[in-house]
Order: structure tokens, then C-alpha cells, then sequence
């Protein structure tokens, strides 16, 4: 079955610093991978995707992420952070299912971000 | 821009109690989700429906859950007899059949059982 971890339970960064937020994936075949982003009080937004093609994909917002299958991972970095990225952040594989996906999301990291 | 929106916002309910969560999902979708959240926990995947039946669903989704799309706009989650451990955040989704896969979330339900 496929996991998620996301190992850093909270992130605290300086407006304007970079950020990388890590997640790890186990998976046997090519995973959909994904990155959401919850806002308190808010559902979960998509970020981004990885199906296939291009190792780095950029997402809405600023939001890039890089899949490596030899580390079996698909880190999300922004180079400038916003105070407005504060939020709650999830990593996910896809199972496909259908014509559609059943997502298998990590724990989430919170961004903390300061002025 | 199209959205997905729940009913209530929180529920509160005692135990035993049968429960139903509204969604209405985006309106040109024809696949649609529930998922929940337990305070402090990851989102889990409970229910996926398309063309008027259960499409996948997790081991969580047993007996006491069951989904309907009773007219051309809601799709529902009840909980027949809910437990202290339904207490969670419901999130439903819905997406379009194949193309970019994207999951549209609503801001869901907080459900509390006493």
C-alpha cells in the first residue's frame, strides 16, 4: 500500500526567505503525486501535480516541486515566502482509480511564517 | 469562479444519532469524494461516487456511512449511528471524469458527537 511522510511537523520561516517542505512517498509503480494547501477554515486546495514528463513542476502561487525516484521524493520550495503561504501543507500520491484518483495524503507540515 | 460548498458548517449531535452532510459540488462534475480529518491527524479518503454508485471506498466507510445524490445538485454523507470517534472535519470533492484529475474541495463540516 502506498504512505506519505512528511517529516517536519511545523516549518518557521522569515517573510521573504526561501522555503523547501519535504515529503517522502512509498509507492510501487509511477506515483501522482500532489501538493495541497489549507488555509484555517478552508478545504484543501491543489498546489500542483506530478503524472508525468518533466521532473519539475511548477504550481500555482510561486509553488515548484521536484520529484526524484531515486530518492523517492517530491519536495515543494518557493524561493520568496509570502506572510499570505502561512498555512497547512499536504503531500499526497494518487492511486488512479477509474477516471479519477484516490489520494493518499501525509500528516501535514504548518508554515509558520514571520514578518 | 465555480466552488464547492457543505452544509452545515459544524454539526453538533449526540451519539446515536443519525447525521446527513450536504454538498453541493461543482456543477459540470461527475466524480465526487468524501474525505474526513480527525483533529490533529492526516486527511483520510472514505468514499469516491460516480454515475450514481460507489465507485471506491476505504475500510472506514462501513455500514454506518452510506452516500446518495438524491437530486441533480446535493451529494450527502450520512452516518447512521454516529460514535464519539466520528468527530472529525468532512470534506467533500468533486472533480471532472479524466483530464487533469484536479479534486475541488469544499470548506467542510465540522461534525461533533457528545
Amino acid at each position: 500500500a502506498q504512505s506519505v511522510t512528511q517529516p517536519d511537523i511545523h516549518i518557521t520561516v522569515s517573510e521573504g526567505a526561501s522555503l523547501e517542505l519535504r515529503c517522502n512517498y512509498s509507492y510501487g509503480a509511477t506515483p501522482y503525486l500532489f501538493w495541497y494547501v489549507q488555509s484555517p477554515g478552508q478545504g484543501l486546495q491543489l498546489l500542483l501535480k506530478y503524472f508525468s514528463g518533466d521532473t519539475l513542476v511548477q504550481g500555482i502561487k510561486g509553488f515548484e516541486a521536484e520529484f526524484k525516484r531515486s530518492q523517492s521524493s517530491f519536495n515543494l520550495r518557493k524561493p520568496s515566502v509570502h506572510w499570505s503561504d502561512a498555512a497547512e501543507y499536504f503531500c499526497a500520491v494518487g492511486v488512479e482509480a477509474g477516471g479519477s484518483y484516490i489520494p493518499t495524503f501525509g500528516r501535514g507540515t504548518s508554515l509558520i511564517v514571520h514578518p | 469562479e465555480p466552488e464547492v460548498t457543505q452544509t452545515p458548517s459544524h454539526q453538533v449531535t449526540q451519539m446515536g444519532q443519525e447525521v446527513i452532510l450536504r454538498c453541493v459540488p461543482i456543477s459540470n462534475h461527475l466524480y465526487f469524494y468524501w474525505y474526513r480529518q480527525i483533529l490533529g491527524q492526516k486527511v483520510e479518503f472514505l468514499v469516491s461516487f460516480y454515475n450514481n454508485e460507489i465507485s471506491e471506498k476505504s475500510e472506514i466507510f462501513d455500514d454506518q456511512f452510506s452516500v446518495e445524490r438524491p437530486d441533480g445538485s446535493n451529494f450527502t454523507l450520512k452516518i447512521r449511528s454516529t460514535k464519539l470517534e466520528d468527530s472529525a472535519m468532512y470534506f467533500c470533492a468533486s472533480s471532472e471524469v479524466g483530464g487533469n484529475y484536479e479534486q475541488y474541495f469544499g470548506p467542510g463540516t465540522r461534525l461533533t458527537v457528545t
